[in-house]
């Protein structure tokens, strides 16, 4: 697509219960980030996908929280159990950059609020 | 001391006016920066990246300081259009990764 896809783009759930939300990156872009923005806040880094390696998950706030980048391309971030802590906006960027300055393109955000 | 520290702000300016937000960064590591554009509940989007020589994109100029470890963004002739959030942003690239380290940002208002 022209750009990043994020779904849904707003989701209301109760605590307990488990959420996906959904990353459609740039065609041909290898990279793919995660991040976390609350009210006011800045964003905080949850993780990074790149080709073929390991992610790095060195932001997943707990173990409550996981990803996948399926076919290097679609990505979903999965929350279980969510807590009120995690209401937030779930923003994804991809890029096509491999080394040097890095320069993400950012999807609208999954907004997310657990009642 | 937090990785990238920027003053929130808000700065409210006159139409016209021209104003500077400063950005610090902590890691002497870092490799890459850039400034960041955030609308009111809308992603970011890039405003510019920042060279070592300081670089310029009509009325914004952005300026690096390695050695202060200080980013500064400058707006003159400032416009209704520009009141937003402007994001430091910090890349530390290392063992594969290609992290990003954004600021939390300083509030612009422009007003007529």
């Amino acid at each position: 697509g022209a750009g990043v896809s994020q779904s849904p783009s707003n989701k209301v759930t109760e605590k307990g219960k488990d959420v996906e939300l959904r990353c459609d990156p740039i065609s041909g872009h290898t990279a793919l980030y995660w991040y976390r923005q609350s009210l006011g806040q800045g964003l905080e880094f949850l993780i990074y996908f790149q080709g073929n390696s390991a992610p790095d998950k060195s932001g997943l706030p707990s173990d409550r929280f996981s990803a996948e980048r399926t076919g290097g391309s679609v990505s979903t971030l999965t929350i279980q159990r969510t807590q009120q802590e995690d209401s937030a906006v779930y923003l994804c960027a991809s890029s096509l950059r491999l080394s040097g300055a890095n320069v993400l393109t950012f999807g609208a955000g999954s907004r997310l609020t657990v009642l | 001391r937090k990785e990238v520290e920027q003053d929130p702000g808000p700065f409210n300016v006159p139409e016209g006016a021209t104003v500077a937000f400063n950005c610090t960064y902590s890691n002497s590591a870092s490799q890459s920066f850039f400034w960041y554009r955030q609308d009111c509940r809308k992603e970011p989007k890039l405003l510019m990246s920042v060279y070592s020589s300081g670089n310029e994109d009509g009325r914004f100029t952005a300026q690096l300081n390695r050695a202060s470890q200080y980013i500064s963004l400058l707006i003159r002739d400032s416009k209704l259009s520009d009141s937003a959030t402007y994001l430091c942003v910090v890349q530390v690239s290392g063992a594969g990764s290609y992290q990003l380290t954004f600021g939390k940002g300083t509030k612009l208002s422009v007003i007529p």
